[in-house]
């Protein structure tokens, strides 16, 4: 049971446009940044969004991030075949002792 | 370049201990935070913890359910964390990775390729 929410699968055809949501609470979310990793089959996971909406260098502005309250989304435009891969969100928890919080990952297929 | 590489993987014994090695390059290893993630096979990512740098007490925490277990510490003259798994369940098998907090971008922006630990008789 991961502490954010993420829809466990999504898909779109070459060209579209999908979002993924990343549903959190006030200590993580709602406080913090939200951050984006891609993750390819038998490989590592990538920064993809960070800060909620800043994209790295080397990253198309296909991808965009936006947060608003204690949600957060990522949106793909012109879906690509080589996008297709596990998405997770993650961010900053304040309750506790403090800790990192992931999504459960949503799997992108292009279909 | 920033490089993080994994070693120290393999298997355990259910009730042993292994320690993991994240050796860092390509940035002042010094300054940064460094966080362990691990991924059992076909699941999801899970924090073990962290580790913060000497200009914050190279303070630690742990992901709750490993307290206890597992211990993060640094060698900052090395380059070099390490993640010390102690009391290791079948449960812990997963590939572990270290990801270093960067100063711009943040939280866990380079990973290193991870490795693989299993824990079974």
């Amino acid at each position: 049971q991961s502490v954010l929410t993420q829809p466990p699968s999504t898909s779109g055809a070459p060209g579209q446009r999908v979002t993924i949501s990343c549903s959190g609470s006030s200590s993580n979310i709602g406080s913090n940044y939200v951050y984006w990793y891609q993750q390819l089959p038998g490989t590592a996971p990538k920064l993809l969004i960070y800060k909620s909406n800043q994209r790295p260098s080397g990253v198309p502005d296909r991808f965009s991030g936006s947060k608003s309250g204690t949600s957060a989304s990522l949106a793909i435009s012109g879906l690509r075949s080589e996008d297709e891969a596990d998405y997770y969100c993650a961010a900053w928890d304040d309750s506790l002792s403090g800790s990192v919080v992931f999504g459960g990952g949503t799997k992108l297929t292009v279909l | 370049e920033v490089q993080l590489v994994e070693s120290g993987g393999g298997l355990v014994q259910p009730g042993g201990s292994l320690k993991l090695s994240c050796a860092a390059s390509g940035f002042t290893f010094s300054v940064s935070a460094i966080h362990w993630v691990r991924q059992a096979s076909g699941k999801g990512l899970e924090w073990v913890g962290r580790i913060r740098s000497k200009a914050n007490t190279y303070a630690t925490s742990y992901g709750a359910s490993l307290r206890g277990r597992f211990t993060i510490s640094r060698d900052d003259s090395k380059n070099t964390a390490y993640l010390q798994m102690d009391s290791l369940k079948t449960e812990d098998t997963a590939v572990y990775y270290c990801a270093r907090v960067g100063a711009t971008r943040g939280l866990l922006d380079y990973w290193g390729q991870g490795i693989l630990v299993t824990v079974a008789s």
